[in-house]
């Protein structure tokens, strides 16, 4: 099986442009986790959804972030205007409803506001 | 709030040598535990889970954690350490009972392994 897919692997943008991050999380799971990882900070959650639901979106830093799931299989993760600030790798996790199965990451976006 | 320490940012030990990283949390109850490592430029792979039962567990690459409810631990190990496993490790908690939610991370320990 094909394990959580996210794009672009890299992006290098310049501030005030609009950033949008992909994920295709593993089919059949049912919840999406977006993170972003700093040095300063760590792992942190931004936003998550179950059933394409919105749950807990208290993560998500300010309003210039935004995040969809129109459907099980596609999420994006949206910075509109992006910052220096903003600059981190963005990881996509995914996991089914079994509770005993744990979440499975991408292998992240990195991305850098110049 | 729930929480996770991992007090060594960087340790360094030598091919063949065992490792001990060390992770303690603050949670209301027993959560789920995990260790995930990371790669360079790669996501998180789990390690290995604890979610009741043995406190000590076993995972991929030949690691183990203990589980000690005392002390609020959840340590990783491995004997005999290889290359290959130079890279950051996480320590994670969740919520118990519950597979659809958030875990929350501990800052990472990085790994570097010499000669």
């Amino acid at each position: 099986d094909a394990g959580v897919i996210q794009s672009p692997r890299h992006e290098v943008t310049e501030m005030g442009q609009e950033v949008t991050l992909r994920c295709k999380p593993i089919s059949g799971h049912n919840s999406l986790f977006w993170y972003r990882q700093t040095m300063m900070r760590g792992l942190e959650l931004l936003i998550y959804f179950n059933n394409n639901v919105p749950i807990d979106d208290s993560g998500m830093p300010e309003d210039r972030f935004s995040a969809k799931m129109p459907n099980a299989s596609f999420s994006t993760l949206k910075i509109q205007p992006s910052e220096p600030r903003d600059s981190a790798v963005y990881f996509c996790a995914s996991s089914p409803r079994d509770i005993n199965q744990p979440q499975h990451f991408g292998d992240g976006t990195r991305l850098s506001i110049l | 709030a729930q929480s996770v320490t991992q007090p060594d940012i960087h340790i360094t030990v030598s091919e063949g040598a065992s490792l001990e990283l060390r992770c303690n949390y603050s949670y209301g109850a027993t959560p789920y535990l995990f260790w995930y490592v990371q790669s360079p430029g790669q996501g998180l792979q789990l390690l290995l889970k604890y979610f009741s039962g043995d406190t000590l567990v076993q995972g991929i690459k030949g690691f183990e954690a203990e589980f000690k409810r005392s002390q609020s631990s959840f340590n990783l190990r491995k004997p005999s350490v290889h290359w290959s496993d130079a890279a950051e490790y996480f320590c994670a908690v969740g919520p118990p009972n519950s597979g659809n939610t958030p875990l929350v991370f501990g800052k990472g320990t990085r790994l570097s392994v010499i000669a």
